[in-house]
């Protein structure tokens, strides 16, 4: 069974750009989840989506967006770019839950890169 | 507002040693805790998830307590190798079960 997939591996843009990063589910899961780690500040979470709804966010602002397809694929987009959003974003997915998180198994993360 | 705090922060054991991790949080009103790793750039690999009800989880050579009371918990992991060399990451659910607060992580490394 395929595990969580993530593209593009590797992301270099500039100041002021917009990143569009993607994430594909283990099939059956509904619930996708976006976290960023950058160096020295540990993984914080972003996004949390399912059935296509944003269920939480975390204190990021809203330069950082997303959504969830019908086929509970994910995209987070990210603009106006900044020096500190340089980061490896993972994306984790779930089975989708009413009453709170249940197992997140994650993806090998987007290496983003701003200069 | 829930905080997750990992001690050590890294360590260095010999082959063969049982080791224990530890990580605690600040508000027990969690639902669920996870344990996973982190290899050096890769995703997060889950290793065990333990429920608000319960008190343990086991998996081959590793096994996670949970005593939320003093909102702890421990991964134990038995004759360590060198291929658990990694990041070892605990992270608490935020009371309404709607976030996953990590800490920073112990990096284990295993000497042989």
């Amino acid at each position: 069974e395929a595990g969580v997939t993530q593209s593009p591996t590797h992301l270099i843009k500039t100041r002021g750009q917009q990143a569009t990063l993607r994430c594909s589910p283990i099939s059956g899961h509904t619930s996708v989840y976006w976290y960023q780690q950058a160096l020295g500040l540990g993984l914080q979470f972003l996004l949390w989506y399912d059935e296509g709804e944003e269920r939480n966010r975390g204190n990021f602002p809203p330069r950082f967006s997303g959504r969830q397809f019908p086929n509970y694929s994910s995209e987070l987009n990210v603009n106006a770019l900044e020096l500190e959003d340089s980061a490896l974003y993972l994306c984790a997915s779930s089975l989708g839950s009413l009453a709170g998180l249940n197992e997140q198994f994650f993806g090998p993360g987007t290496r983003l890169t701003v200069l | 507002k829930q905080e997750v705090t990992q001690i050590p922060a890294a360590l260095s054991v010999p082959e063969g040693e049982n080791l224990v991790l530890n990580c605690s949080f600040t508000d027990s009103a969690i639902y669920n805790l996870q344990w996973f790793r982190q290899d050096p750039g890769k995703g997060l690999t889950s290793l065990l998830l333990i429920q608000s009800s319960q008190r343990e989880q086991t998996s081959g050579r590793l096994n996670a307590s949970l005593d939320k009371s003093s909102g702890r918990s421990t991964l134990y992991i038995a004759a360590s190798q060198p291929g658990d060399s990694a990041t070892y990451l605990c992270a608490a659910t935020n009371q309404a079960g709607t976030a996953l607060i990590f800490g920073k992580g112990t990096t284990l490394s295993v000497s042989s």
